[in-house]
């Protein structure tokens, strides 16, 4: 069965600085591997995807994340945090022969001005 | 395209009565998802559709839980009775290609 851990429940970085969000995953095949971002009161929101090709995806608001298959990780990385990058991050994991997404617990990013 | 539309945005109810959640999906989007949120449980997807077909209902807890999708562009939720631990943020989400998904802003349901 495919799941998906974040290991960290808060991360805490201060304007400016590089910031990390952790995510392994575990499925039986190739994985689709995703971030969401949530604000306060609001539906989750893409930020990227990784399916196939190049291993370092860029996405939305200046986010990135690496694959790794050999470490089984998809860690979400941004160079410069910015206050209102403040907001709950989930990862998620689709094995390709199935139809749903495993969301992780999510990791809440504290950005500190 | 508006987005994914949920209603109502918020729902206090009384233990025992029955909830309906409403969900307009964007349209051109074949897949349909329900899930909730609470703190406790985090995120768990209820429920989702392909075409307005019912594909996976294994997440839905019990059946006092209900899904219909009778067109491309509306489904509902209802849960009767509702009980006080069904209290959550309720979301719904489309998709094209059930990868990358769009989630509406979310129904915060309250059963006293």
């Amino acid at each position: 069965a495919q799941s998906v851990a974040q290991p960290e429940d808060q991360v805490n970085v201060a304007e400016g600085n590089p910031l990390t969000v952790k995510c392994t995953y575990s499925v039986s095949g190739n994985p689709y591997l995703f971030w969401y971002v949530q604000y306060p009161n609001r539906g989750l929101q893409f930020l990227l995807k990784y399916i196939t090709g190049d291993n370092l995806v860029k996405g939305s608001y200046g986010f990135e994340a690496e694959f790794n298959k050999s470490q089984t990780s998809f860690h979400l990385k941004k160079p410069s945090a910015l206050v209102s990058d403040s907001a709950l991050y989930f990862c998620a994991v689709r094995d390709p022969g199935f139809q749903k997404l495993v969301f992780g617990t999510g990791t809440r990013l504290l950005v500190s001005p | 395209d508006a987005g994914v539309i949920q209603s109502p945005r918020h729902e206090v109810t009384e233990m025992g009565q029955e909830v309906t959640l409403r969900c307009k999906p964007i349209s051109g989007h074949d897949y349909l998802f329900w899930y909730r949120q609470t703190m406790m449980r985090g995120l768990e997807l209820l429920i989702y559709f392909n075409n307005n077909v019912p594909i996976d209902d294994s997440g839905m807890p019990e059946d006092r839980f209900s899904a219909k999708m009778p067109n491309a562009s509306f489904s509902t939720l209802k849960i009767q009775p509702s009980e006080p631990r069904d209290s959550a943020v309720y979301f719904c989400a489309s998709s094209r290609d059930y990868n990358e998904q769009f989630f509406g802003p979310g129904t915060r349901l309250t059963v006293l």
